[in-house]
């Protein structure tokens, strides 16, 4: 899997965009980024996941740069409950499931 | 659709004893993981059944460590001669035989004294 960085926290406004960024630099054709999040005293929770295209769900919206070695996962409209552990996962397609989290970054949404 | 499901959700036990933790995946999720994160690092992969078959193991389980998935439904996680150093929160995930995402459950948390 190729590696990830992510800033270590964020704040970000209620009500505003949460903007988290993750770089991939080593990222290879077949590999896909994933992202999860993590609130406390939870397990994670899938957030959204792409290839080269931009993807939106009901959740946020993933944008890959052109050159995939960078995303930006898009939360719209932050909410409290949006505080958690975001990570950034890349991997090949097939298998998601043996990936290597990383640190995260820790967003704390603030009123 | 009930998610996956861990049980217990804490365990408290003594160095040297061993324990064991039970995993229930989404039913039809032919995939099972299982992961160990301690306190301020994200979770790491430790082993991986597909049906009952176990199928990859990472180097962090040691000898003392082993899993089983029975008939390919729910999966047990035991730990042998417990230490210190075992003390993290256990997580199982499952995921569809498309496999493009994980389910995760809400975790063991094991503390060893």
């Amino acid at each position: 899997d190729a590696k990830t960085t992510q800033p270590p926290s964020m704040d970000c406004a209620e009500g505003r965009a949460a903007n988290l960024p993750c770089n991939h630099s080593t990222i290879s054709g077949n590999e896909y980024v994933y992202w999860y999040r993590q609130i406390h005293s939870q397990g994670p929770q899938y957030i959204i996941h792409g290839l080269k295209n931009n993807e939106t769900n009901e959740m946020a919206s993933l944008i890959i740069t052109e050159d995939r070695k960078s995303s930006t996962l898009i939360l719209p409209h932050a909410t409290l409950r949006d505080t958690a552990v975001y990570y950034c996962i890349v991997r090949g397609g097939g298998n998601a499931g043996k990936s290597t989290f990383g640190d995260g970054t820790t967003l704390t949404v603030k009123p | 659709d009930t998610g996956v499901s861990q049980d217990p959700r804490h365990k408290i036990t003594k160095r040297g004893q061993n324990v064991t933790f039970r995993c229930d995946p989404i039913s039809e999720h032919n995939r099972l993981y299982w992961y160990r994160q301690t306190l301020g690092q994200g979770p790491e992969f430790l082993t991986y059944f597909q049906n009952e078959a176990q199928l990859e193991k990472s180097r962090l389980l040691s000898d003392r460590f082993s899993a089983e998935r029975p008939k390919g439904s729910f999966s047990t996680l035991e730990i042998q001669r417990t230490e210190q150093g075992d003390s993290a929160m256990y997580l199982c995930a499952s995921s569809p035989p498309e496999a493009e995402k994980l389910f995760f459950g809400s975790g063991t948390q094991l503390s060893v004294l």
